[in-house]
């Protein structure tokens, strides 16, 4: 059983650039999670996607943005790049949403730097 | 919106030792579940311990279990016979049990350092 992967592993961009982080589900998932993990602090919910719909979203602009596929992998965009999107971007698998005791896999994440 | 409070940065223990990790959350709901998590420095997150709300039992997993006080609205973490393996960060987490979604509200984390 294969499980949560991500790349690129680290990114370095300048700001005002886009960017676009990909995941892969572990098999047999169909919802995704993602989170913004900065320097010193906890995780912070982005959005989810099941079955390919948004299906719920945290305190984040627009610029963010995502997508997930058919397989159930997903992307996650950011557009016009702010230094403050300096940080960790790790995705969350799980198997369905009906069952709230579900953990969420994790994948390594994808360090982002915005210079 | 649900927030997650772990008041101990760091936290150091000697190998073989008990050490126990705070975390308290604010809610108004009363179904949910609770969770531990650990990210060592390879930083892939891993599930150590859950906890049902509705369960009055204490969860228990190896040499981890927790301390769930529900109208303290307080989820400790033990380690019992600390092991260099367990030297990580700790996040606490907190789901609603209401609705489809499974959006996980974190803590700020405790950096557990194990002394040989």
């Amino acid at each position: 059983e294969t499980g949560v992967t991500q790349s690129p592993t680290h990114l370095i961009k300048t700001r005002g650039q886009q960017v676009t982080l990909r995941c892969s589900s572990q098999s047999g998932h169909n919802t995704v999670s993602w989170y913004q993990q900065a320097l010193g602090q906890g995780p912070q919910f982005i959005f989810q996607y099941y079955r390919e719909e948004e299906n719920g979203r945290g305190n984040f602009p627009p610029r963010f943005s995502g997508l997930q596929f058919p397989n159930y992998s997903s992307e996650l965009n950011v557009n016009a790049l702010e230094l403050d999107d300096s940080a960790l971007y790790l995705c969350a698998s799980s198997p369905g949403l009906a069952e709230g005791y579900n953990e969420q896999f994790f994948g390594p994440g994808t360090r982002l730097t915005v210079l | 919106a649900q927030t997650v409070t772990q008041s101990q940065p760091e936290m150091s223990v000697q190998e073989a030792e008990t050490v126990t990790l705070s975390c308290t959350y604010d809610t108004s709901e009363s179904d949910y579940y609770l969770f531990w998590y650990k990210q060592p420095p390879s930083r892939q997150m891993i599930l150590v311990i859950r906890q049902e709300a509705y369960k009055q039992q204490n969860a228990t997993e190896n040499r981890f279990s927790v301390n769930f006080q529900k109208a303290a609205k307080s989820f400790s973490l033990k380690i019992s016979d600390s092991q260099l393996g367990d030297a990580a960060m700790y996040f606490c987490a907190y789901r609603s049990a209401r609705g489809t979604g499974n959006q996980f509200y974190f803590g700020t984390g405790t950096s557990l350092t194990v002394i040989p």
